[in-house]
């Protein structure tokens, strides 16, 4: 079984500062590593994912992750943050093995960004 | 570009009612997931769906919830008799065979009173 720990809840952040949401997981067996944005009343929209390869991944409106196996973390960032980053930001994970690739999701942090 | 498409985006019933949700994936994709996310809580797997039969489904998945693609397009989600906390956002994703991304509607907000 697998888990996800996204340990910050709410991150305020001021308008073109830098950002980190944190997120660690848990698992016996290998996973891909994904992160999730929900913009008010809309529904779940790739940020990007980790499969395999470099661990420094880049993904949509200037957001990157680094996977690190060792802490076992997935910890998203952004260099400079606008007012439309304001959302909530899902952190999950599956199972490598093919037929188990149900999501497992954090329990989110909520953007929000302060003119 | 493509999308999942979920109806209705609002639902109210009674308690003891069935609803059906319905859930348009994209067109050629193999793999389809309810999600729900109760307010204010995690989105959690409710079940998966391939080849015209259930793969994967969670506890929450009772004798209560059933699933179907009864045509080439659509794929439901079914509560025969609704409770107080079956109350929240339903999601419907798709995934090509070949990639492991999910694509997510925009969810059916279910209320139950």
């Amino acid at each position: 079984a697998q888990s996800v720990t996204q340990l910050d809840s709410q991150v305020p952040v001021f308008e073109e500062a830098p950002v980190e949401l944190r997120c660690n997981y848990s698992s016996s067996v290998s996973v891909y590593l994904f992160w999730y944005v929900q913009y008010p009343n809309q529904g779940l929209q790739l940020l990007l994912k980790y499969l395999s390869g470099s661990t420094l991944v880049k993904g949509i409106n200037g957001f990157e992750a680094e996977f690190n196996k060792s802490q076992t973390s997935f910890h998203l960032r952004k260099p400079s943050v606008h007012i439309s980053d304001t959302a909530e930001y899902f952190c999950a994970v599956t199972d490598t093995n093919f037929g188990n690739e149900k999501l497992t999701f954090g329990t989110g942090t909520r953007l929000t960004i302060i003119p | 570009e493509p999308e999942v498409t979920q109806t209705p985006s609002h639902q109210v019933t009674q308690m003891g009612q069935e609803v059906i949700l319905r859930c348009v994936p994209i067109s050629n994709h193999l793999y389809f997931y309810w999600y729900r996310q109760i307010l204010g809580q995690k989105v959690e797997f409710l079940v998966s769906f391939y080849n015209n039969e259930i793969s994967e489904k969670s506890e929450i998945f009772d004798d209560q919830f059933s699933v179907e693609r009864p045509d080439g397009s659509n794929f439901t989600l079914k509560i025969r008799s609704t409770k107080l906390e079956d109350s929240a956002m339903y999601f419907c994703a798709s995934r090509k065979g070949s990639s492991n991304e999910q694509y997510f509607g925009p969810g059916t907000r279910l209320t139950v009173t």
